[in-house]
């Protein structure tokens, strides 16, 4: 079992640019949530999504972001036009469909920087 | 408003002494609380759940407690151990769909 893969692992971009971060839950899993995390600070809440719907978006930024996670492949989180603020770790977790109360399993993230 | 707010930001204690990491909420009602680790450069790794009807729950040498009339959960490792350094997050459930809120993390270092 492979569990949560994040990638890419690093990326640069330029102010303006876009950046995609994708995400492949573990196996089985249909839940997917995305945190943000500056530096010595604690895991923001940004989205929770299943599969083809958006569960809860209350920590998403109004303008520049989005995320999907469609019926095939991995959720994707879209930055678009980035600012150096975005610059950040973004890490992704996964949980089965089944059951409440079972912990996540997070990803590695991706370390995003906005030069 | 609402608030997860962890004891501290570091926690220093020697190899084989018990380390004792807090965590309160403010305006949250979880069902359950869960506590992570996470080392430098990696995800957070799921350790321990608690449900509101519990008070206590051991794993090893980890315990955790949860007292909803106080809003406050304690976290203890017994006989740390320098592989036990690592930043540790509570994280609340919220909206009763396995939705997680986190707080900002203890960072404990136990010195050999």
């Amino acid at each position: 079992n492979a569990g949560v893969m994040q990638n890419p692992r690093h990326l640069v971009r330029r102010r303006g640019q876009e950046a995609r971060l994708r995400c492949s839950p573990m196996k089985g899993h249909s839940h997917v949530y995305w945190y943000r995390q500056l530096p010595e600070e604690g895991l923001k809440f940004m989205v929770y999504l299943q599969k083809e719907n958006i569960i809860d978006e209350s920590g998403m930024p109004k303008e520049r972001f989005s995320a999907e996670f469609p019926k095939e492949g991995p959720s994707i989180l879209r930055i678009q036009q980035v600012v150096r603020g975005d610059s950040a770790a973004y890490f992704c977790a996964s949980s089965p469909s089944m059951g409440t109360g079972i912990g996540y399993t997070f990803g590695s993230g991706t370390r995003l920087t906005v030069v | 408003s609402q608030k997860i707010e962890q004891n501290s930001e570091a926690l220093n204690i020697q190899e084989g002494k018990t380390a004792t990491l807090t965590c309160n909420y403010t305006n949250y009602s979880p069902a359950y609380l869960q506590w992570y680790r996470q080392d430098p450069g990696r995800g957070p790794v799921f350790l321990l759940l608690i449900r509101e009807n519990e008070k206590e729950k051991r794993k090893e040498r980890l315990k955790v407690t949860f007292d909803t009339t106080l809003k406050q959960s304690l976290f203890h490792i017994t006989a740390s151990q320098p592989a036990d350094s690592a930043t540790y997050l509570c994280a609340l459930e919220v909206n009763n769909n396995n939705d997680m809120r986190f707080g900002a993390g203890t960072r404990l270092t136990v010195k050999p």
